[in-house]
């Protein structure tokens, strides 16, 4: 099936490095949502976009929906934005397998 | 506000036994959904019910049954447990189907 593609699966980064962790779709949407799943298992919602860019804090999420691709990169790393980020598309219909993320100190 | 609460977090069944897992949010959500996560195949969407009253078939709804029992509460039920439910399920809720989802703190079922 694989509507939705993340990529790199497992990234591991010294504290500090800009981190960018991409999700590519190949079905028409009207928003996608990044998550984030903590290691004891908890899941929170980062962003819903549906174009442009948007920013909290560290995390910024750009969408491009005419190219199917989305990104969310993370601005000086720290060892508490290890987690495991999933992109969602299509009224949650579809989720990513997600992307390791671990942030060595 | 407890936002998506999840009953229960742990629960061991035999093959055969049956259970309901329970969702409630307090946010007036119009939207809820059940999912499970397994290893390596990221979350699934098992089912949704876009209003209070109707409810509809995700990716994986064999052996599952739902219940949105009013606006608040999402249940849902496996009738005959099988090995193959050995999984972690969460719940979810959003204002309408595109708004931000708020998710339950999972409920890790091993069925033996």
């Amino acid at each position: 099936k694989n509507e939705v593609e993340q990529s790199p699966q497992n990234l591991t980064a010294q504290e500090g490095e800009f981190i960018t962790i991409n999700c590519s779709y190949s079905v028409g949407i009207s928003a996608l949502h990044w998550l984030q799943q903590h290691p004891g298992g908890g899941i929170v919602s980062l962003f819903m976009l549906s174009s442009g860019k948007k920013k909290h804090g560290r995390l910024i999420a750009t969408i491009n929906i005419q190219e199917k691709h989305s990104s969310l990169h993370i601005t000086a790393s720290h060892p508490r934005d290890s987690a495991v980020y999933i992109c969602v598309l299509n009224e949650k219909l579809t989720f990513g397998t997600g992307t390791r993320l671990t942030i060595i100190p | 506000n407890a936002g998506v609460t999840q009953t229960p977090k742990f629960q061991v069944l035999k093959t055969g036994q049956s259970m309901t897992l329970q969702c409630a949010q307090d946010m007036n959500h119009n939207s809820m959904y059940w999912y499970r996560q397994d290893p390596g195949m990221g979350l699934r969407l098992i089912y949704y019910s876009a209003s209070e009253g109707t409810t509809d078939k995700g990716e994986v709804p064999n052996g599952y049954n739902v219940s949105r029992l009013n606006k608040r509460e999402f249940s849902l039920r496996l009738e005959s447990a099988a090995p193959s439910q050995t999984s972690v399920y969460f719940c979810a809720s959003s204002e309408l189907r595109e708004s931000e989802l708020f998710f339950g703190s999972g409920t890790q079922l091993s069925v033996l």
